[in-house]
Parts: C-alpha cells; structure tokens; sequence
C-alpha cells in the first residue's frame, strides 16, 4: 500500500461547478497537509497548507483534513478554466520530506 | 524577487552519459531539495541539502549525487544514466528554519535518456 493514494482522474466538469479532490493516507503521523497545483510544464505551486485537522479556507477553495479517517479534500467553488491543472497533495510529520500523491488532473471546461 | 532558478530546462542525453542540472534557491532560503518526477506520477524526493551537507536522502541509487555552494546555489549529478531516469527534475528551496514543508518549487529540468 503507497503512503499516500490520489485518483489520477483525468477530471473533467464544467465551469462554476463545485470540484471535490481527495487523497487518502496511511502514515497516522502525518501532521502538514498540503495541495500543490502544477500547470502544465511547470513547476507545482503551493496552493493550501493544513496543520493537523480541521478546514482552512481561502477565496474559491477550501482545504479539510480529517486525520481519524485519514483523509483530507480540497474544494474548488466556482470553478474556472484557469483552475484546468494537476493538483498534488501532500503531507509529512514534520522535519521529514514531503510524501506527493500521483495527482489529479484537472480539466474546467468553458 | 526571483523565485527557484533551474538550468537547463530541457536535456537529452543518452544511456550510460552523465548529467548535472544546477538550481538557484528563492532569495532568502538556505535549504535546497531535489526532486524527481516521472510521467504521471508527483514528485518524489531524491535528497536535501543544508549547510553544503546532504541531510536527507530518499530511495534512490548513489548514482544520484549532490553537491550545495556557499551561496545556497545546488547541483544534481547522475552518473551512468539509465532510460528510467527519464523525468521532470524539480528543485525546491524553503528556509532552514521552517519546518512545516512549505517548499517553493522551481520550472524543473526534463531530462530525456536515449
């Protein structure tokens, strides 16, 4: 069993719908939860940051981490076509690499 | 303020050559770790440097080697290239100090082995 599984998708929805990303964990003592997005060609960039669990929410996205289930999300409200990207999670337990999933590619049709 | 800085960003090489991508770290930060990424798949740690020593190591042969200069400035060597070190190489820069993971990535070297 990998540390950390994503759903590669590819997914793909229309603009403005709301837009679920999951990863599942396995490592209990996992304790920063990140989501990168990654453009094409590009390098990932850092999109949300969740310390242990709870929601945190910023603009059009929201990151929840719920560590009793290992699971943590990321929302996308209102989706658009510039939010069309590879979103990456990832997490660590702190003073240690971090652990990437594979990915969700993402496709906001217009 | 410049972000992480990577040369070069596209290479093709060939079975058994030896490569070096080069990475300048974000303005400020000191610590440096690379990355690779396969087709597909999210990145996975290779090593980190601190203070011009290699602190952390991932799972990858000795054929991957590093070097961090005076300057924070970092390279990544491979030796004696195999076709599956085909990749997207990134490198991340964060402050020393930080220990929450928040790593600032720059555009990567895609290497292509012949």
């Amino acid at each position: 069993q990998k540390e950390v599984e994503q759903d590669p998708g590819p997914l793909s929805v229309p603009e403005g719908a709301i837009v679920s990303l999951n990863c599942t964990y396995s490592n209990s003592a996992f304790q920063y939860f990140m989501w990168y997005r990654q453009y094409s060609r590009k390098g990932p960039e850092l999109l949300m940051y969740t310390y242990s669990s709870g929601n945190k929410e910023d603009g059009r996205f929201t990151a929840q981490v719920d560590k009793s289930s290992k699971y943590i999300s990321l929302f996308i409200r209102d989706s658009q076509p510039s939010d069309s990207a590879t979103y990456l999670c990832a997490m660590h337990k702190g003073n240690t690499p971090l652990v990437f999933g594979k990915g969700t590619r993402l496709s906001v049709i217009a | 303020d410049a972000g992480v800085t990577q040369s070069p960003t596209h290479l093709i090489k060939t079975r058994g050559q030896q490569v070096t991508l080069r990475c300048s770290p974000k303005s400020g930060h000191d610590t440096v770790s690379w990355y690779q990424q396969a087709l597909g798949q999210g990145p996975q740690f290779i090593f980190q440097y601190y203070e011009e020593e290699e602190r952390q190591r991932g799972n990858f042969p000795d054929r991957f080697s590093g070097h961090q200069f005076p300057n924070y400035s970092s390279e990544l060597n491979v030796n004696a290239l195999l076709l599956g070190d085909s990749a997207l190489y990134l490198c991340a820069s964060s402050p020393g100090n930080l220990d929450t993971g928040e790593l600032f990535f720059g555009e990567g070297s895609r290497l292509t082995v012949l």
